[in-house]
């Protein structure tokens, strides 16, 4: 059973340009929650998602950045028209169920460049 | 607002040593605290979950207690060994979807 897969891992992006981060969760979760680690910071959730819908945006910034999670395929995390704050470590984990009783588990990150 | 927090922030022990890791929270009403591993430039590992009805886990020569009263958890490593060496995270769930909360981390160096 393949974990948490997240690509690119490395992704160097301009001021201005689109990033798109991909997260496929392991096979049979259907739960997707994205978290976000600043240089020198904690990790921070931002989005949490079932498949078709976003349940939970609290921690996503208000602009550039969206999360999507369709039928098919894997979850995106896009930020668009990047800025050099959004560089940082980019984590996606799955759990297949959305409650309390189960472990997240972690993908290895997209770590975002922005030059 | 729950608000997480682990110290020390760095800890050195000589190998063989016990390694004991704090974390502190300021609401007791959570669901369920976890504690994870990352090494440098990698993913987290899911080392042990306690749910909030729960005071302890364990899992070979690692043991992670709970006291929601005094909004404590502590994981315990037994006979630290080199490998051992990462930051530890602990994250405590405090709603019912199970979003995480994490605390800033303890980096710990096992030295031969």
């Amino acid at each position: 059973n393949a974990g948490v897969m997240q690509n690119p891992r490395h992704l160097v992006r301009r001021r201005g340009q689109e990033a798109r981060l991909r997260c496929s969760p392991m096979k049979g979760h259907s739960h997707v929650y994205w978290y976000r680690q600043l240089p020198e910071e904690g990790l921070k959730f931002m989005v949490y998602l079932q498949k078709e819908n976003i349940i939970d945006e609290s921690g996503m910034p208000k602009e550039r950045f969206s999360a999507e999670f369709p039928k098919e395929g894997p979850s995106i995390l896009r930020i668009q028209q990047v800025v050099r704050g959004d560089s940082a470590a980019y984590f996606c984990a799955s759990s297949p169920r959305g409650t309390t009783l189960y472990e997240q588990y972690f993908g290895p990150g997209t770590r975002l460049t922005v030059t | 607002k729950q608000e997480v927090t682990q110290i020390p922030a760095a800890l050195s022990v000589p190998e063989g040593e016990n390694l004991v890791l704090n974390c502190s929270f300021t609401d007791s009403a959570i669901y369920n605290l976890q504690w994870f591993r990352q090494d440098p430039g990698k993913g987290l590992t899911s080392l042990l979950l306690i749910q909030s009805s729960q005071r302890e886990q364990t899992s070979g020569r690692l043991n992670a207690s709970l006291d929601k009263s005094s909004g404590r958890s502590t994981l315990y490593i037994a006979a630290s060994q080199p490998g051992d060496s990462a930051t530890y995270l602990c994250a405590a769930v405090t709603d019912s979807w199970g979003k995480l909360q994490f605390g800033a981390g303890t980096q710990v160096v096992v030295t031969p």
